[in-house]
């Protein structure tokens, strides 16, 4: 059974990088048929797509957000990071990773398998 | 890019069934069949219900089903039950140059 776990630091400081780390387990990161993805669901609101990373390195950011983020991928330790620097506190928000499935046609599709999430405070 | 939109809020009582409608645009929801369903109980991390519009992943109840009509798709629940109660997001893959995957901004379901 496929599972993700999302670790890093629960209290950054504004101005501050947040820097999280999905490892991935029962299954591999380089397989060709899925991206992985961070979302993040700020306290009582909806959820916002951040970007998705392929094995390969390739990558698609919300551009809202894409000034600030930057996502990577170490195949060998079987994970994969989110940077997102400068944050405020409009950055708090609990930060969940997920498979992503990709389609026949090459395009993202679903998220399928989510890490449980965590949660990550702005606040001096 | 703006999210999709979803109503706030929708109810039912048990046995009924409940739609949950998500709006877009030809970009996104209209013009592609990769449409998903996520529900979400408090505390927890989303699950999903539905993918590509209507299909089920294993172990998803039968009562859960999707389908799509122009920029617009919708998630119908049947024999509504008390563990339904919980937020649902649409989400879709988005034709932008720079914007590729959207969510809806999330329904909260409610069971009477």
């Amino acid at each position: 059974q496929l599972q993700l776990q999302e670790s890093g630091p629960g209290l950054v400081k504004p101005s501050e990088t947040l820097s999280l780390t999905c490892t991935v387990s029962g299954g591999s990161i380089s397989s060709s048929t899925y991206y992985w993805g961070w979302i993040r669901q700020p306290p009582g609101k909806g959820l916002e797509w951040i970007g998705s990373i392929y094995y390969s390195g390739s990558t698609y950011y919300n551009p809202s957000l894409k000034s600030r983020v930057t996502i990577s991928v170490d195949t060998s330790k079987n994970q994969f990071s989110l940077k997102l620097s400068s944050v405020t506190a409009a950055d708090t928000a609990v930060y969940y990773c997920a498979r992503q499935r990709l389609s026949k046609e090459w395009l993202l599709s679903h998220f399928d398998y989510w890490g449980q999430g965590t949660l990550v405070t702005v606040s001096s | 890019q703006s999210a999709l939109t979803q109503p706030a809020s929708v109810s039912g009582s048990p046995g009924q069934s409940i739609t949950i409608s998500c709006t877009g645009t030809s970009s996104d929801v209209g013009g592609y069949n990769y449409v998903s369903w996520y529900q979400q109980h408090p505390g927890k991390a989303p699950k999903l219900m539905i993918y590509d519009v209507r299909n089920r992943p294993s172990g998803v109840s039968n009562r859960f089903s999707g389908s799509k009509s122009g920029n617009t798709a919708s998630l119908t629940i049947s024999g509504l039950q008390a563990e339904d109660e919980a937020d649902y997001y649409c989400s879709s893959y988005a034709s932008s140059s720079t914007l590729h995957w959207v969510f809806g901004g999330g329904t909260k379901l409610t069971v009477l």
